[in-house]
């Protein structure tokens, strides 16, 4: 079972829709979950961090977080073509081989907007 | 401030040859870590230092790979010798501190032949 759970799309929405991404993890032990943006041929960015249940809203980023269901999700209002991109999942996950734990990151999920 | 710097971008090798990837992480982050990104995939750690400790290498295929991080700044990864399934993006990631906010370097494209 993978770790980090991601739909991989491609997401399409119209340009001014939300869209909504979404992933679900493994750890019931995870307490830092974060989304990354990835545009093609760049390198990952942070773009989001949530540490506790509930909604966490940075301008047109929303970031939700269920531990009792191992979910979160990111919604992204009024979507941009700007905003094409892939969305990675990263989830604190602890990695027994290690004994500590890893940043583990979703395959991501490619979202496309349409003007 | 200047952000995580990673040399080269591009490296073409045939196989068996070796390689290695250098990166300087941004100033004051104890924290640094190499993955790799394989198309369509998600970045996979390959190890994690904090400070000159590499504290997490459990991922690192220790056969062929080797890494370093000298005085605690620049890391450098090492791949010899390479195999066609090493191609892939190595990226170079440091934080404050622990696994936690990364910023990333532009990261190194290997292809090997």
């Amino acid at each position: 079972q993978k770790e980090v759970e991601q739909n991989s799309g491609p997401l399409s929405v119209p340009e001014g829709a939300i869209a909504s991404l979404n992933c679900t993890y493994s750890d019931r032990g995870s307490q830092s979950f974060f989304w990354y943006r990835q545009y093609s041929g760049k390198s990952p960015e942070l773009i989001m961090s949530i540490y506790s249940n509930g909604d966490k809203e940075d301008g047109r980023f929303t970031a939700q977080l269920n531990k009792a269901s191992q979910y979160v999700s990111l919604l992204i209002r009024d979507s941009q073509p700007s905003d094409s991109a892939t969305y990675l999942c990263a989830v604190n996950i602890l990695a027994s081989g290690a004994g500590s734990y890893q940043l583990t990151f979703g395959k991501g999920t490619k979202l496309s907007v349409i003007p | 401030e200047a952000g995580v710097v990673q040399s080269p971008r591009y490296k073409i090798i045939e196989k068996k040859q070796p390689v290695a990837f250098w990166c300087n992480p941004i100033s004051g982050h104890n924290t640094l870590y190499w993955y790799r990104q394989n198309l369509g995939q998600g970045p996979e750690l390959l190890i994690r230092y904090e400070n000159e400790e590499a504290v997490d290498d459990s991922q690192l295929p220790k056969d062929r790979f080797s890494a370093e991080r000298l005085k605690g700044v620049d890391s450098t990864l090492k791949i010899q010798p390479a195999e066609l399934g090493d191609s892939a993006v190595y990226l170079c990631a440091s934080s404050f501190s622990g696994p936690g906010e990364l910023f990333f370097g532009e990261g190194s494209r290997l292809t090997v032949l």
